[in-house]
């Protein structure tokens, strides 16, 4: 069951335009939601985050949005930029214990 | 130095032998996981322990199990390895942030342990 999904494994950008990478849930108790960046043989790493009482959280060249009544989230990177190439994860959480539940990743490719 | 490390980066060993992969965080953090990911890319949770103690533990074999001498530490030891083991295995952990809208966290992660079981 999966309860975040990313439904597009792969996309592919020019540099300088905007990537957008999105994210679907199923469970009504998520309330954090956050996005990593992994690049091969490394572990993902946080880059932004969004409590469910936002519906915008920008850091620089990243927004994250948050549309609850649809259940979908999106990150944008404006510009983007051929280091910003890797598979993005989205992950939710809800309740106390901190748990962590991941989409399967969208791979992003910033071509120069 | 490295916030999150795991140890050995690559694991390839039999089926039927015993293995550990170790992690260690040196942030202060209170709580650590496992995640596993598997050949279909998902990152699913495994274990969860904070302050030593187990707080989450998915439905996961009891071949599997988790250790934590100490707060900064937190192995995994799998017994009687199955080809189906064969993943990359991440540790990870967090702290509570306290900000203004709510507590707000983000885990580290270690860089992987890639084990190949044959």
């Amino acid at each position: 069951d999966q309860q975040v999904k990313q439904n597009s494994p792969s996309l592919s950008v020019q540099e300088g335009r905007i990537s957008i990478l999105n994210c679907d849930y199923t469970n009504s108790m998520f309330d954090y939601f956050l996005w990593y960046k992994k690049y091969p043989a490394e572990g993902p790493t946080f880059l932004i985050s969004i409590s469910s009482i936002k519906d915008k959280n920008e850091d620089g060249r990243f927004t994250v949005f948050l549309n609850k009544s649809a259940k979908h989230l999106s990150l944008h990177i404006v510009p983007s930029q051929p280091g910003d190439s890797a598979v993005y994860f989205c992950a939710a959480s809800g309740g106390s214990n901190y748990k962590l539940t991941f989409g399967k990743g969208t791979l992003l490719t910033v071509n120069p | 130095d490295t916030a999150v490390s795991q140890t050995p980066k690559y694991l390839v060993t039999q089926m039927g032998n015993d293995k550990s992969i170790k992690c260690e965080q040196n942030l202060g953090h209170d709580t650590m996981y496992w995640y596993k990911q598997d050949s279909k890319k998902f990152l699913k949770i495994m274990f969860s322990y904070n302050n030593k103690e187990l707080i989450i533990n998915e439905t996961v074999p009891n071949r599997f199990s988790p250790k934590s001498p100490d707060k900064a530490h937190l192995n995994l030891h799998i017994n009687s390895l199955e080809l189906g083991d064969s993943a990359v295995y991440f540790c990870a952990s967090s702290q509570e942030i306290m900000s203004a809208a709510r507590v707000n966290y983000g885990y580290t992660f270690g860089s992987g342990t890639r084990l190949t079981v044959v």
